[in-house]
């Protein structure tokens, strides 16, 4: 069965640094896609980066980019001149893309917050 | 769009009540899923469908039901409320292949 370990329950950072979460993942598959997902106080899921498995150019969207090191099974976040408004929960989630599965398998999080 | 939308945003039952969450999404996606989400946890997927008329268990499907009569929506019932379904409960939506994008969430206490 697939997992994914998120070893930081918490994280802060100072406004305008740069903070980088860790995600581990454990899988049989080659073929997959991980998601990083950010849930603050509102409780909405916000999808902040996703990766294909089988693309090894490392994700980036705005100030989040990716460290997607395939062989190692990891993952990892990292946020640019951080701002108030990151401050929430970041899941990272593991899919697999083969045989239609629906599941997403979500680590446990991780508390990140920006002091000022 | 409104994208996916769950209603209530909150409720409250006694034990051996039962009840309906509704979600809807308006961007025709194929795949639809619920998921509930524990303190200290993420995500869990409860049942999930790939299409009008398909559905299929996930992770913690015991006591909870689905249908998808449509392609807009997807309702999770409990058919008698327990304390252990306390909580905070997902739906999301997708394209093949795409990510999910999820509801705001129904806070569910069970009394």
């Amino acid at each position: 069965a697939q997992t994914v370990t998120q070893s930081q329950p918490e994280m802060s950072v100072q406004e305008a640094e740069t903070v980088t979460l860790s995600c581990t993942y454990d899988t049989s598959e080659s073929d997959y896609y991980l998601f990083w997902y950010k849930q603050p106080p509102s409780r909405q899921m916000i999808l902040v980066i996703r990766q294909e498995a089988y693309k090894q150019q490392n994700a980036t969207e705005n100030r989040f980019s990716v460290n997607f090191q395939k062989a190692a099974k990891s993952f990892s976040l990292k946020i640019s001149d951080s701002q108030l408004g990151d401050a929430a929960m970041y899941f990272c989630a593991y899919r697999r893309s083969q045989g239609g599965s629906e599941k997403l398998v979500f680590g446990k999080g991780t508390k990140l917050t920006v002091n000022p | 769009n409104a994208g996916v939308t769950q209603t209530p945003k909150f409720q409250v039952l006694k034990t051996g009540q039962s009840m309906t969450l509704q979600c809807a999404q308006d961007m025709n996606h194929e795949y639809m899923s619920w998921y509930r989400q524990d303190p200290g946890m993420g995500l869990r997927l409860i049942h999930y469908s790939v299409g009008a008329g398909i559905t299929d268990q996930g992770e913690v499907p015991n006591g909870y039901n689905v249908s998808r009569s449509t392609t807009e929506d997807f309702p999770l019932r409990l058919l008698s409320a327990a304390p252990s379904q306390t909580s905070v409960y997902f739906c999301a939506s997708r394209h093949y292949s795409y990510e999910q994008y999820f509801g705001p969430g129904t806070r569910l206490t069970v009394t």
